[in-house]
C-alpha cells in the first residue's frame, strides 16, 4: 500500500515562529503537493514539487516556502507563523498523470 | 481556471436511505480528469474514482455509483443502502490531462448517516 505520513498529526505554535511541516511517501512517487483544508473551502493547493529540488507555487504559496531535498520528502515552511494560518495541512505524492494518495494531515493552531 | 462545485454543505440522512451527492465543475479544457475522494473522521483522503473526460459511462463499485454526465458538466455520486460507516466528508475534484498535475477540490459534503 502507499504510504503518506506526516511529522505530527497535531501541533501548536506561537505567532512569528518558523515551524516545519514533514511528509515522507514510501512508493517512490515523483509527485508531492501540500495542501491546506479549511472549513467551506475544500482544500487549496500550496506548492507542489515533480521532482527532487524542483518545486511550483499552487494557489496560495503567500507566507509559505517548501523544501525537496530528496525525492521521498517534501517539506512545508512557515517562515514566520500567523493566526490565519491555523489550518489542516495535507500532503499528497502521486506518479505522473495518476491519482494522488493523501497523508493524515497536521492540524496546526497558531497562537 | 477550473472550478468545481459542491453544492450541498452537508447532508443527514437515515441509516438504509440512498443519497446522491451533487459535484459541477468548469473548464474550458475538453481533457481533463474528474476524481472523488472520502475523508472520514481520522482525516486522510482516501481515493475513490476517477473518470477521465472521454469516458461518459456510469460506473458501479458495490454500493457506489458515478454519474458522469458532460452535457451538464455533473459527475454526481450515489450510495445506495447508506451506512453509518459512509459517515465522512466528500471531494470532488478535477485535474487537467495536459499541464500542471494539480487538484482543483470542490468545498466537500459532509455526510452523516444516522442509525
Amino acid at each position: 500500500d502507499v504510504k503518506v505520513t506526516q511529522s505530527s498529526r497535531y501541533l501548536v505554535k506561537r505567532t512569528g515562529e518558523k515551524v516545519f511541516l514533514e511528509c515522507v511517501q514510501d512508493m517512490d512517487h515523483e509527485n508531492m503537493f501540500w495542501y491546506r483544508q479549511d472549513p467551506g473551502l475544500g482544500l487549496r493547493l500550496i506548492y507542489f514539487s515533480y521532482d527532487v529540488k524542483m518545486k511550483e507555487k499552487g494557489d496560495i504559496p503567500e507566507g509559505y516556502s517548501v523544501s525537496r531535498e530528496k525525492k521521498e520528502r517534501f517539506s512545508l515552511i512557515l517562515e514566520s507563523a500567523s493566526t490565519n494560518q491555523t489550518s489542516m495541512y495535507l500532503c499528497a505524492s502521486s506518479s505522473p498523470y495518476n491519482e494522488q494518495f493523501f497523508g493524515p494531515g497536521t492540524r496546526l493552531t497558531v497562537l | 481556471a477550473q472550478k468545481v462545485t459542491q453544492a450541498q454543505t452537508e447532508i443527514s440522512v437515515v441509516e438504509k436511505e440512498d443519497v446522491t451527492l451533487d459535484c459541477v465543475y468548469e473548464t474550458r479544457d475538453t481533457t481533463y480528469y474528474l476524481f472523488w475522494y472520502k475523508q472520514p473522521p481520522s482525516g486522510e483522503l482516501v481515493f475513490l474514482i476517477r473518470r477521465n473526460s472521454f469516458d461518459e459511462q456510469n460506473e458501479i463499485s458495490g454500493r457506489y455509483s458515478w454519474n458522469f454526465q458532460k452535457s451538464t458538466s455533473s459527475f454526481n455520486f450515489t450510495i445506495t443502502a447508506s451506512q453509518v460507516v459512509d459517515s465522512a466528508v466528500y471531494f470532488c475534484a478535477l485535474r487537467l490531462i495536459q499541464g500542471a498535475q494539480k487538484l482543483v477540490f470542490g468545498q466537500g459534503t459532509r455526510l452523516t448517516i444516522n442509525p
